[in-house]
């Protein structure tokens, strides 16, 4: 499995724009970036998944480069309630793979008022 | 829908007593897990079930069984509990065809003394 490595926190404040970027070198040609999100006491959440260039949901963006060596997260105007813990993901989405994800320590991304 | 369902949310036993998580979906998804969440430490993957009456071991699997019986519910055993296993624990499930996308539990916090 790909290993990521990501800030361990950043600060942010209310309205910003906040980009979170996981390196993963080692990235495998079926793997896919997959991110989560979790508030304190809760289990992680799915956010965006992607393969390259960039996605898009209603919470968040995806920016992929073309050699997929690192993935950005992007979250538009954060608010409080996006203080969380972010954590990315590389793995393949297809069976037959013996071992599963592995979950590093994640960015604690604090938004200030 | 309820999704993945843990219980309990808390507990609380002492160092050689046994006890059995709970877990279950109802999404009928094929592929389940259990993570393990310490302070500082992430995620870490301790057993996962690929379908009914199929396991396997993840990154922590010492200390702790697990079974599946029905594709619905994913237990998971102490046997005889240590204080190292004091931990938070979080059942997960998703699809088989992309296991990268998981929802999870609420957790279940465990102490032992």
């Amino acid at each position: 499995l790909a290993k990521t490595t990501q800030p361990i926190s950043m600060d942010s404040y209310e309205g910003q724009e906040v980009n979170i970027t996981c390196s993963h070198n080692n990235i495998a040609t079926n793997d896919y970036i997959t991110w989560y999100q979790q508030f304190p006491s809760q289990g992680p959440r799915f956010i965006i998944q992607g393969y390259k260039t960039k996605v898009t949901n209603e919470v968040a963006s995806l920016f992929i480069p073309a050699d997929r060596k690192s993935s950005t997260l992007s979250l538009p105007r954060v608010s409080l309630s996006d203080t969380a813990v972010y954590y990315c993901l590389v793995a393949p989405i297809s069976s037959g793979s013996a071992r599963q994800l592995t979950f590093g320590s994640g960015t604690q991304l604090t938004v200030l008022p | 829908n309820a999704g993945v369902t843990q219980t309990p949310k808390f507990q609380v036993l002492k160092t050689g007593q046994s006890m059995t998580l709970q877990c279950a979906q109802d999404m009928n998804h094929e592929y389940m897990s259990w993570y393990r969440q310490d302070p500082g430490m992430g995620l870490r993957l301790i057993h996962y079930s690929v379908g009914a009456g199929i396991t396997d071991q993840g990154e922590v699997p010492n200390g702790y069984n697990v079974s599946r019986s029905t594709t619905e519910d994913f237990p998971l055993r102490l046997l005889s509990a240590a204080p190292s296993q004091t931990s938070v624990y979080f059942c997960a499930s998703s699809l088989e065809s992309d296991k990268n996308i998981q929802y999870f539990g609420a957790g279940t916090r465990l102490s032992v003394l």
